[in-house]
Order: structure tokens, then sequence, then C-alpha cells
């Protein structure tokens, strides 16, 4: 079956770098969120995206920016890249926005700021 | 707040006996909870989820979760372990008024000893 796909795996990036994460939605799958996790902790939620239409918003710093295509796929995009954002970042999709339906994540992205 | 507890770093079960992760939450409304697998550098697996109905639910892997209201919990168990099921397992709940939102337990790291 397919997958939700995040692109890329890893990333190196310096301070005040930016860096462009994405996510391709498993199909049929109409709304993507965004989840932050730091070295032994939980995933904390970002943003998400319904329609392509932005649909809530959790601790998502400022520096931070997202967007959902036509097709679906989406982007986080990060500017002034921080030593504090080095984390995985997770996209994941669901068939629907409704809150009883689970939630299917990605492989994930390392991010690394040096 | 809405809230998600998982008491246990971590659990040590020898294989083939029964284990059990322990999950509380407190949230207004009703809650759907939902219990995710993380295994190392990977993303997050559904396992099962309880919306109404059944207190107990059934999921992958020979998984099943007792949803409890009386003590807000839903502890997840199988009644008998694999050394493949040592991972790191997440409890997270979701209500209508946090939409998107997902609020995670700090996770449960399953460790099975052959």
């Amino acid at each position: 079956a397919a997958g939700v796909i995040q692109s890329p795996r890893h990333l190196i990036k310096e301070k005040r770098e930016t860096a462009t994460l994405k996510c391709y939605p498993i199909p049929r799958h109409d709304t993507v969120y965004w989840y932050q996790q730091g070295p032994g902790q939980d995933p904390q939620f970002l943003i998400s995206f319904y329609e392509k239409m932005q649909s809530d918003k959790g601790s998502i710093p400022d520096r931070f920016s997202a967007q959902q295509f036509s097709d679906y796929h989406s982007e986080l995009n990060m500017s002034s890249l921080e030593l504090g954002d080095s984390a995985l970042y997770f996209c994941a999709s669901s068939r629907s926005r409704d809150p009883s339906y689970e939630q299917y994540f990605g492989p994930g992205t390392r991010l690394t700021v040096t | 707040a809405q809230s998600v507890a998982q008491p246990e770093d971590q659990v040590n079960v020898a294989e083939g006996n029964p284990l059990t992760v322990k999950c509380t939450y407190s949230v207004s409304g009703n809650p759907y909870l939902f219990w995710y697998v993380q295994y190392p550098n990977r993303g997050l697996q559904f396992l099962l989820k309880y919306i109404t109905g059944d207190n107990l639910v059934k999921g992958s892997y020979g998984f099943e979760a007792e949803f409890n209201k009386s003590q807000t919990s839903f502890h997840l168990k199988k009644p008998s372990a694999l050394v493949s099921d040592s991972a790191l397992y997440f409890c997270a709940v979701r209500t209508y008024s946090s939409a998107s939102k997902i609020i995670f337990g700090s996770g449960t790291r399953l460790s099975i000893r052959p």
C-alpha cells in the first residue's frame, strides 16, 4: 500500500540558512499534518492543511511557513535556522480532518543544524 | 487542558509473557484515543484506535487496548510478547475541540528479552 513520502530523508544546514521539506500524502488523503520531534521527545504538532487551506496551527515558529499545493503535496519552509531546530520532522496524512480518523506518518526528515 | 500520561518510561517483559503499556488521559469532551509505535529512525505507525462502542479494541500485530471511561485509561496489551515488539510506543488523544492537534504521551520504551 502507498505510504506518506517525505524528502529529503536527511538534511544538514548551517545556522541562518533556509530549508524546505517536502511531503507527499497517501493518495485520496485530503489532510496533511506536520510534526516536530526533538531527541527523546514526543512529536509536537506544527500545522495542518485541509483541501489546500491551512486548517490548524500549533507550536510553529514564525520563521517557519508551510503550504499545500493543488496536487495535495505539502512543503514546510524553514528560514533563519537555529541549532534548536535540529529534530525529526514528520508529515502525516489522513482521509479526513475528522479527529476520529487516524493519521498515517511518513518516515520523517532528520534536520541537523550546525 | 488536554493531556496524556504514560507513567512508565520503560517496560521490560520476557518473550512469551503478556505485556501492558499504560496510558491515562485528561480531556474535555469525548476522546478519540490512539496507539502508535515507533521503531528506531522510523515514522510512527498506527496500531489501533478507540472511537466509540466496544471498550476492547483490536489492532495490528496482535495488540489490543481497553478503554476505561471511569479510570480515563486506555492501556495497550498483548497476550504474548515477541522480541520484535521492542520499540517506542505512544498513546495519543484527539477531540473535536482539539481539531487537528494530536496530544501525544511522552512514550514508553518496550523491551522484550528473549
